[in-house]
């Protein structure tokens, strides 16, 4: 069956750490988000990309990177690491452009020390 | 940008008793869905539904775009129906990006 996974589910890093949080999805989807889920804030969008090479900034941007070399994945950087950065972090895809359902992946929690 | 409110908040029930959720939303979409966050913290999603009326089990629910409003009916709750219900739209001005409601979180009790 398609489906889309995260990994790793748990991580604890270090304040000024690099870190690469992974999405990968097997629907041959174009679209591709990162969100993050924190208390008060509901899910929020970090970047998005519309397929291969094309990649966008959402309203949290700031701390992440993201690239898309395939259309299977959709790696999250985190350049250094913040203690602002703790929350749990959920990777979704959608078919194209215009109305399709997005789909979530099971999420990973980030703790920064 | 667009805005999304659900209610209420917070709902307790019984098991077996029925209920309603609202989302309104604050201008036009193109794309509408109801997620279920179980306890785990998985995103389950429910409906797909920018129109229309869909039904799946003992979940059902109603999106009327004209007045900017959906509703999901779960009848005769279980307590593997607890959780965090959320609803999300794509607005049809801007990017594919979802902005969530802040949820309504349903306890069933047995």
């Amino acid at each position: 069956d398609a489906e889309i996974t995260q990994s790793p589910r748990h991580k604890i890093t270090e304040t000024g750490r690099q870190v690469t949080l992974a999405c990968h999805q097997t629907w041959n989807h174009n679209n591709m988000f990162w969100y993050r889920q924190d208390l008060g804030h509901g899910l929020r969008l970090i970047h998005y990309s519309y397929g291969v090479h094309d990649t966008n900034k959402g309203e949290v941007s700031d701390g992440y990177s993201v690239s898309r070399s395939n259309t299977e994945d959709l790696p999250l950087t985190l350049e250094s690491a913040a203690s602002s950065q703790t929350s749990v972090y959920f990777c979704a895809s959608s078919f194209d452009k215009g109305s399709y359902e997005q789909y979530f992946g099971p999420g990973t929690r980030l703790t920064v020390t | 940008g667009i805005q999304v409110e659900q209610s209420p908040p917070d709902l307790i029930l019984q098991e077996g008793a029925n209920s309603t959720l609202r989302c309104n939303f604050s201008d036009s979409v193109n794309n509408l869905q109801w997620f279920h966050q179980n306890p785990w913290g998985q995103l389950i999603n429910l409906f797909y539904i920018p129109s229309g009326t869909k039904q799946n089990g003992r979940l059902s629910a109603t999106t009327v775009a004209t007045e900017r409003y959906s509703l999901l009916y779960i009848s005769s709750s279980q307590t593997t129906d607890s959780g965090v219900y959320f609803c999300a739209v794509v607005s049809n001005f801007g990017n594919e990006k979802l902005t969530f409601g802040t949820g309504t979180r349903l306890t069933i009790i047995p």
